[in-house]
């Protein structure tokens, strides 16, 4: 079982769309990060997110932790080409062993 | 400042093969994370490093082993080469706190044929 699901798994929209993604979970975090990574490339960090209903913003990128903190979002707003990749969301696992575990991730296609 | 160096990027093994990657971190980083990924699974947690010693392992089989130097490098060996281990491995580096977020580099490209 994925401890972070992520929705959709794919994603295809025009130039100057909006979009949402999703990363959700049953268990608590006490915070959460979201990465881009492009084709050849290593994820890069975007975002992290520690209080329960945060929303922290990064130009046209949203991002916002839920209240439970258990779920998260991505919101792009006037989507370009240059925001085309793989969203990632992760978590520190709890209890005992600590490590980073991703989501499977949201591959996203901005058509010009 | 340099990021963090993954070293080859790319390599074709043969089944039954070994092959050991490298890592340089980020300067004045210790602690050290690999991951392998592949389309079906994602990124996967293969193993942390933290001032040589290892801190953390995810659940993968003997045959995929790592180490850290005094100077922070790290290496991944993988023995007895099957073609399932074809992926890309990811390594990433941060000050010791997954919190803070993690530095990654390219990737190694293995391809077992």
């Amino acid at each position: 079982t994925q401890l972070l699901e992520q929705s959709p798994q794919f994603l295809s929209i025009q130039e100057g769309e909006n979009l949402t993604v999703y990363c959700n979970s049953s268990s608590v975090f006490s915070s959460l990060q979201w990465y881009r990574q492009e084709p050849g490339e290593g994820p890069v960090l975007l975002v992290t997110v520690v209080t329960g209903g945060e929303v922290k913003k990064l130009k046209r990128l949203t991002f916002q932790f839920g209240d439970a903190r258990k779920d998260s979002s991505l919101h792009i707003t006037a989507a370009q080409p240059g925001d085309t990749g793989l969203y990632l969301c992760a978590a520190i696992t709890q209890g005992g062993s600590e490590k980073l575990v991703f989501g499977k991730g949201t591959k996203l296609t901005v058509n010009p | 400042k340099a990021g963090v160096t993954q070293t080859p990027r790319y390599l074709i093994k043969t089944r039954g093969q070994q092959v050991t990657l490298s890592c340089s971190p980020i300067s004045g980083h210790r602690s050290v994370s690999w991951y392998q990924q592949t389309p079906g699974q994602g990124l996967q947690f293969l193993f942390e490093y933290f001032s040589e010693t290892q801190r953390n392992k995810g659940n993968f089989p003997g045959r995929f082993s790592g180490r850290q130097f005094s100077n922070s490098r790290s290496e991944m060996n993988v023995s007895t080469l099957e073609l399932g281990d074809s992926a890309l491995y990811l390594c990433a580096s941060s000050l010791g706190w997954a919190g803070n977020g993690y530095t990654f580099g390219s990737g190694t490209r293995l391809t077992v044929v």
